[in-house]
């Protein structure tokens, strides 16, 4: 079975500063699709960012970005110029794409201090 | 509406009661999730239907029974749930084997559900 890691139960960060969210995961598929999604506190769970294992660019939206380390099984998300509406729950998740489930990761909870 | 939508957003219920949750996507997707979100655990899997076919049933206990009427509306109906229920219930929706970036899963609000 599919784990995924998230080692830091919270971080803290400074408005405009850069911070990285660390997940760790285990298979042995080839082929699986990574997600980070963000739930603020209305509990809506949103996309962030994915990432496909067949691909060994590391994904980009705007100010956000991923470190995917496949040999590694790594896969963190990385904030620039952090905002306060960045203040949210982030989850790493890992899905072996079709009709998969997803598995997620306990879950990393993000402080922006103004 | 657009989206993934779920009502209703919140729930109050005796042990004894029978209810339903119903979620509804807007997105022309054909596979629908249930997941369980606890305060003490992680998000946990609990139904995936597939062209409206159930394809995963993550042990969960019979007095949570899931139906998929068509590819659009998913339900979770409820009876003689235990406290230990009380939970955020979160409905999503994907369109798989569509391709690349097609297969993300797409969350409704939730239900916060609890059971007295």
């Amino acid at each position: 079975a599919q784990t995924v890691t998230q080692s830091q139960p919270e971080m803290s960060v400074q408005e405009a500063e850069t911070v990285t969210l660390s997940c760790t995961y285990d298979t042995s598929e080839s082929d699986y699709y990574l997600f980070w999604y963000k739930q603020p506190p209305s509990r809506q769970m949103i996309l962030v960012i994915r990432q496909e294992a067949y691909k060994q660019q590391n994904a980009t939206e705007n100010r956000f970005s991923v470190n995917f380390q496949k040999a590694a099984k790594s896969f963190s998300l990385k904030i620039s110029d952090s905002q306060l509406g960045d203040a949210a729950m982030y989850f790493c998740a890992y899905s072996g794409g079709g009709a998969d489930g997803l598995t997620f990761g306990k879950g990393t909870h993000l402080i922006i201090q103004p | 509406e657009t989206g993934v939508t779920q009502t209703p957003r919140h729930l109050v219920m005796g042990m004894t009661n029978k209810k339903s949750l119903k979620c509804e996507q807007h997105l022309g997707h054909n596979a629908m999730y249930w997941y369980k979100q606890s305060a003490k655990k992680p998000l946990e899997l609990m139904f995936v239907y597939s062209l409206e076919e159930r394809v995963e049933n993550n042990s969960v206990p019979s007095r949570f029974s899931p139906e998929c009427p068509n590819s659009s509306h998913l339900f979770l109906h409820l009876h003689t749930l235990q406290p230990e229920d009380s939970a955020l219930y979160l409905c999503a929706s994907s369109q798989f084997f569509a391709g690349d970036g097609q297969e993300t899963q797409y969350f409704g609000p939730g239900t916060r559900l609890l059971v007295l």
